[in-house]
């Protein structure tokens, strides 16, 4: 399975501003996918990051708010902008392909 | 209809007794069901998964149970250890193409607390 490393992994940052938070697997994977995790709560699909062209975003979710780059088959990046507390949460990148998904530890983000 | 409902929603179970969490799906699309544990400040980890196809698969200790009539499937833990408490998330998802299964619906999840 693939192994994922995300960073950073925890943030405290002012509202109105952005954080990108990076994604690396450390083999080529098809799909990409980013969820976002309230603390103590369940796992909600943000967008799937395609290699090559533009994510397709859930529903809910808007490029404008959490835009997110594949520059190729081990890298992507979601960048949650124009912050507000409302956005604290843990934002977790899934990697693989076929069946069978790996997760990284996550990022927690506190907005104040 | 993309819902998956998990329950219970916490568990507490001695050391050696059987934990067992339930899930239910109404999406018949849905193919493919794996099963995460996620301990605090880490990322959820595959534990096992099945296809509807077949109803039990077994992997050491962890047995899924799937009922595909009901549109049910079960996580059954024999032995429970303190080591295995931890937050389960059963998940559903069905092949979309390119996407493949990544594409992942979890339930609430189920805070399992084993005593010693």
């Amino acid at each position: 399975s693939a192994v994922i490393s995300q960073k950073p992994s925890r943030d405290i940052c002012q509202r109105g501003t952005s954080l990108t938070i990076q994604c690396q697997v450390d083999s080529q994977v098809t799909m990409m996918f980013w969820y976002r995790q309230q603390p103590g709560q369940s796992l909600t699909l943000i967008a799937t990051a395609n290699q090559g062209s533009e994510a397709t975003y859930e529903s809910g979710f808007v490029i404008d708010k959490f835009p997110i780059s594949r520059p190729n088959l081990t890298f992507s990046t979601l960048t949650v902008s124009n912050m507000s507390p409302e956005d604290s949460s843990i934002y977790l990148c899934s990697g693989g392909q076929g069946a069978g998904y790996t997760f990284g530890s996550g990022t927690r983000l506190t907005v104040v | 209809q993309q819902q998956v409902k998990q329950s219970p929603q916490s568990l507490i179970v001695q050391k050696g007794g059987i934990s067992i969490i339930n899930c239910a799906y109404e999406n018949t699309a849905f193919d493919y069901f794996p099963w995460y544990q996620q301990f605090p400040g880490k990322g959820p980890a595959l534990l096992i998964a099945i296809r509807p196809d077949v109803s039990e698969k077994k992997e050491g200790r962890f047995t899924i149970s799937f009922n595909k009539s009901a549109k049910q499937f079960s996580l059954h833990i024999m032995d429970s250890q303190p080591g295995d408490s931890a937050t389960y998330f059963c998940a559903a998802s069905g092949y979309a193409g390119g996407t493949s299964y990544g594409k992942l619906t979890f339930g609430q999840g189920t805070i399992l607390t084993v005593h010693p």
